[in-house]
Protein backbone atom coordinates (compact mmCIF):
# COMPACT_ATOMS: atom_id res chain seq x y z
CA UNK A 1 0.00 0.00 0.00
CA UNK A 2 1.18 3.69 -0.61
CA UNK A 3 1.71 6.01 1.87
CA UNK A 4 3.20 9.83 1.84
CA UNK A 5 4.78 11.39 4.82
CA UNK A 6 5.20 15.08 5.27
CA UNK A 7 7.84 15.93 7.79
CA UNK A 8 7.02 19.01 9.84
CA UNK A 9 3.65 19.19 10.38
CA UNK A 10 3.88 23.06 11.40
CA UNK A 11 6.75 24.99 9.20
CA UNK A 12 7.35 28.66 9.76
CA UNK A 13 9.28 31.01 7.88
CA UNK A 14 9.82 34.75 7.55
CA UNK A 15 8.70 36.95 4.26
CA UNK A 16 10.97 36.82 1.71
CA UNK A 17 12.89 33.42 3.25
CA UNK A 18 13.11 30.08 1.35
CA UNK A 19 9.92 27.60 1.85
CA UNK A 20 10.62 23.86 1.95
CA UNK A 21 8.05 21.49 2.35
CA UNK A 22 9.00 17.81 2.85
CA UNK A 23 7.30 15.17 1.23
CA UNK A 24 8.19 11.12 0.69
CA UNK A 25 6.44 9.06 -0.17
CA UNK A 26 6.39 5.11 -0.56
CA UNK A 27 5.26 3.02 -3.52
CA UNK A 28 7.07 0.15 -5.80
CA UNK A 29 6.35 1.96 -8.92
CA UNK A 30 6.62 5.68 -8.98
CA UNK A 31 3.64 7.26 -8.58
CA UNK A 32 1.88 10.06 -9.37
CA UNK A 33 2.18 13.10 -7.17
CA UNK A 34 0.49 16.04 -6.05
CA UNK A 35 0.42 19.14 -3.76
CA UNK A 36 -1.94 20.61 -2.81
CA UNK A 37 -2.82 24.08 -0.80
CA UNK A 38 -5.76 24.60 1.54
CA UNK A 39 -6.63 28.49 2.51
CA UNK A 40 -8.95 29.09 5.41
CA UNK A 41 -12.44 28.19 4.53
CA UNK A 42 -11.67 26.60 0.96
CA UNK A 43 -11.20 23.68 -0.97
CA UNK A 44 -7.70 22.46 -1.71
CA UNK A 45 -6.41 23.61 -4.74
CA UNK A 46 -3.76 22.21 -7.16
CA UNK A 47 -0.43 23.56 -6.86
CA UNK A 48 1.52 21.28 -8.86
CA UNK A 49 1.60 17.31 -10.45
CA UNK A 50 3.87 14.92 -11.60
CA UNK A 51 3.05 12.44 -14.10
CA UNK A 52 6.11 11.50 -15.93
CA UNK A 53 7.36 14.30 -17.93
CA UNK A 54 10.13 16.66 -16.50
CA UNK A 55 11.09 15.65 -12.78
CA UNK A 56 11.30 19.37 -11.78
CA UNK A 57 8.07 20.42 -11.45
CA UNK A 58 6.59 24.11 -11.69
CA UNK A 59 2.96 24.98 -10.33
CA UNK A 60 0.94 28.18 -9.35
CA UNK A 61 2.44 31.20 -7.09
CA UNK A 62 6.41 30.39 -7.57
CA UNK A 63 6.37 27.40 -6.27
CA UNK A 64 7.94 23.82 -7.91
CA UNK A 65 8.89 20.63 -6.59
CA UNK A 66 11.10 17.83 -7.75
CA UNK A 67 11.02 14.45 -7.81
CA UNK A 68 13.75 12.45 -6.71
CA UNK A 69 13.05 8.30 -7.33
CA UNK A 70 16.44 7.69 -5.15
CA UNK A 71 15.03 9.86 -2.29
CA UNK A 72 11.50 8.77 -2.93
CA UNK A 73 10.76 12.34 -2.27
CA UNK A 74 8.85 14.99 -3.74
CA UNK A 75 9.47 17.88 -1.76
CA UNK A 76 7.81 21.62 -2.48
CA UNK A 77 9.87 24.68 -2.47
CA UNK A 78 9.32 28.28 -3.13
CA UNK A 79 12.48 30.87 -3.24
CA UNK A 80 10.61 33.71 -1.50
CA UNK A 81 7.73 33.62 1.20
CA UNK A 82 4.85 36.27 0.35
CA UNK A 83 2.14 36.42 3.58
CA UNK A 84 -0.45 35.01 1.22
CA UNK A 85 1.09 31.77 1.01
CA UNK A 86 0.21 31.01 4.91
CA UNK A 87 -1.95 27.72 4.45
CA UNK A 88 -1.90 23.84 4.94
CA UNK A 89 0.03 22.01 1.85
CA UNK A 90 -0.84 18.66 1.12
CA UNK A 91 1.62 16.03 -0.59
CA UNK A 92 -0.21 13.61 -2.43
CA UNK A 93 0.07 10.07 -4.41
CA UNK A 94 -2.13 8.29 -6.76
CA UNK A 95 -1.10 4.94 -7.97
CA UNK A 96 -0.35 4.96 -12.33
CA UNK A 97 -3.46 3.48 -13.95
CA UNK A 98 -6.27 3.94 -11.22
CA UNK A 99 -8.46 6.64 -11.20
CA UNK A 100 -7.44 10.02 -11.13
CA UNK A 101 -9.46 10.68 -8.16
CA UNK A 102 -8.05 7.84 -5.70
CA UNK A 103 -5.37 9.84 -4.17
CA UNK A 104 -3.34 8.77 -0.77
CA UNK A 105 -2.65 12.28 0.84
CA UNK A 106 -0.15 13.63 3.85
CA UNK A 107 -1.04 14.42 6.73
CA UNK A 108 -0.53 18.16 5.82
CA UNK A 109 2.14 20.81 6.73
CA UNK A 110 0.61 24.04 8.05
CA UNK A 111 3.29 27.11 7.21
CA UNK A 112 3.09 30.41 9.11
CA UNK A 113 4.91 33.34 7.31
CA UNK A 114 6.53 36.07 9.87
CA UNK A 115 6.48 39.77 8.24
CA UNK B 1 -11.73 27.15 -13.12
CA UNK B 2 -14.01 24.39 -11.79
CA UNK B 3 -16.19 25.20 -8.72
CA UNK B 4 -17.40 22.64 -6.10
CA UNK B 5 -19.92 23.75 -3.53
CA UNK B 6 -20.28 21.19 -0.79
CA UNK B 7 -22.96 22.57 1.73
CA UNK B 8 -23.29 22.42 5.00
CA UNK B 9 -19.81 23.94 6.08
CA UNK B 10 -20.24 22.75 9.87
CA UNK B 11 -23.23 20.24 11.43
CA UNK B 12 -23.77 19.60 14.76
CA UNK B 13 -26.08 16.69 15.41
CA UNK B 14 -27.46 14.13 18.37
CA UNK B 15 -26.54 10.63 18.47
CA UNK B 16 -28.33 8.52 16.32
CA UNK B 17 -29.79 11.35 14.61
CA UNK B 18 -28.64 11.30 10.52
CA UNK B 19 -26.50 13.71 8.21
CA UNK B 20 -27.10 14.83 4.77
CA UNK B 21 -24.21 16.21 3.33
CA UNK B 22 -24.34 18.01 -0.46
CA UNK B 23 -21.53 18.00 -3.35
CA UNK B 24 -22.75 19.81 -6.05
CA UNK B 25 -20.29 21.13 -9.24
CA UNK B 26 -21.49 24.43 -10.14
CA UNK B 27 -19.95 24.86 -13.73
CA UNK B 28 -19.29 21.30 -15.03
CA UNK B 29 -20.58 17.63 -15.18
CA UNK B 30 -19.05 15.48 -12.81
CA UNK B 31 -19.63 11.97 -13.35
CA UNK B 32 -17.32 10.80 -10.60
CA UNK B 33 -16.92 12.26 -7.34
CA UNK B 34 -14.79 11.80 -4.82
CA UNK B 35 -15.58 11.21 -0.64
CA UNK B 36 -12.87 11.97 1.68
CA UNK B 37 -12.31 12.22 5.59
CA UNK B 38 -9.98 13.66 7.88
CA UNK B 39 -9.95 12.97 11.74
CA UNK B 40 -7.66 15.64 13.72
CA UNK B 41 -4.23 15.65 12.98
CA UNK B 42 -4.14 12.55 10.19
CA UNK B 43 -4.61 12.59 6.40
CA UNK B 44 -7.01 12.84 4.75
CA UNK B 45 -8.48 9.14 3.59
CA UNK B 46 -10.57 8.35 0.85
CA UNK B 47 -13.64 6.57 1.87
CA UNK B 48 -15.54 6.10 -1.78
CA UNK B 49 -15.90 6.79 -4.91
CA UNK B 50 -19.15 7.80 -6.36
CA UNK B 51 -20.46 7.06 -9.71
CA UNK B 52 -23.40 8.61 -11.60
CA UNK B 53 -26.38 6.70 -12.20
CA UNK B 54 -24.69 3.64 -10.34
CA UNK B 55 -23.67 2.45 -6.79
CA UNK B 56 -20.79 3.74 -4.74
CA UNK B 57 -17.01 1.81 -4.48
CA UNK B 58 -16.21 1.78 -0.86
CA UNK B 59 -12.67 1.55 0.23
CA UNK B 60 -11.64 -1.28 2.47
CA UNK B 61 -12.98 -0.70 6.26
CA UNK B 62 -15.73 2.13 5.27
CA UNK B 63 -19.09 0.97 5.99
CA UNK B 64 -21.80 0.97 2.99
CA UNK B 65 -24.73 0.72 5.34
CA UNK B 66 -23.74 3.94 7.29
CA UNK B 67 -21.97 6.31 4.97
CA UNK B 68 -24.94 5.93 1.99
CA UNK B 69 -23.81 7.92 -1.05
CA UNK B 70 -25.99 8.56 -4.11
CA UNK B 71 -25.15 10.69 -6.95
CA UNK B 72 -28.42 10.49 -8.73
CA UNK B 73 -27.32 13.61 -11.24
CA UNK B 74 -24.33 14.87 -13.00
CA UNK B 75 -23.95 17.48 -10.71
CA UNK B 76 -25.13 16.35 -7.16
CA UNK B 77 -23.29 13.68 -4.94
CA UNK B 78 -24.62 13.15 -1.36
CA UNK B 79 -23.23 11.38 1.62
CA UNK B 80 -25.80 10.59 3.98
CA UNK B 81 -24.37 9.39 7.46
CA UNK B 82 -26.73 7.26 9.29
CA UNK B 83 -27.38 6.57 12.74
CA UNK B 84 -24.57 9.06 13.25
CA UNK B 85 -22.14 8.32 16.96
CA UNK B 86 -19.28 10.35 18.28
CA UNK B 87 -16.48 8.31 16.66
CA UNK B 88 -17.87 9.40 13.08
CA UNK B 89 -17.16 13.65 14.08
CA UNK B 90 -14.71 14.30 11.49
CA UNK B 91 -14.15 16.53 9.02
CA UNK B 92 -15.89 15.22 5.33
CA UNK B 93 -14.74 16.51 1.56
CA UNK B 94 -15.66 15.72 -1.62
CA UNK B 95 -14.04 16.01 -5.31
CA UNK B 96 -15.14 16.24 -8.57
CA UNK B 97 -12.84 14.88 -11.70
CA UNK B 98 -12.88 17.19 -14.62
CA UNK B 99 -10.38 17.05 -17.57
CA UNK B 100 -8.06 15.29 -15.97
CA UNK B 101 -7.96 17.51 -12.48
CA UNK B 102 -9.70 17.42 -9.05
CA UNK B 103 -11.45 20.34 -7.85
CA UNK B 104 -12.50 20.06 -3.93
CA UNK B 105 -15.62 21.49 -1.72
CA UNK B 106 -14.24 23.44 1.13
CA UNK B 107 -15.39 20.60 3.32
CA UNK B 108 -18.46 19.94 6.27
CA UNK B 109 -17.30 19.90 9.37
CA UNK B 110 -19.66 16.91 11.33
CA UNK B 111 -19.94 17.21 15.44
CA UNK B 112 -22.18 14.24 16.61
CA UNK B 113 -22.85 14.70 20.45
Amino acid sequence: AQSVTQLGSHVSVSEGALVLLRCNYSSSVPPYLFWYVQYPNQGLQLLLKYTSAATLVKGINGFEAEFKKSETSFHLTKPSAHMSDAAEYFCAVSERGTSYGKLTFGQGTILTVHP
Amino acid sequence: GAVVSQHPSRVICKSGTSVKIECRSLDFQATTMFWYRQFPKQSLMLMATSNEGSKATYEQGVEKDKFLINHASLTLSTLTVTSAHPEDSSFYICSASFNEKLFFGSGTQLSVL
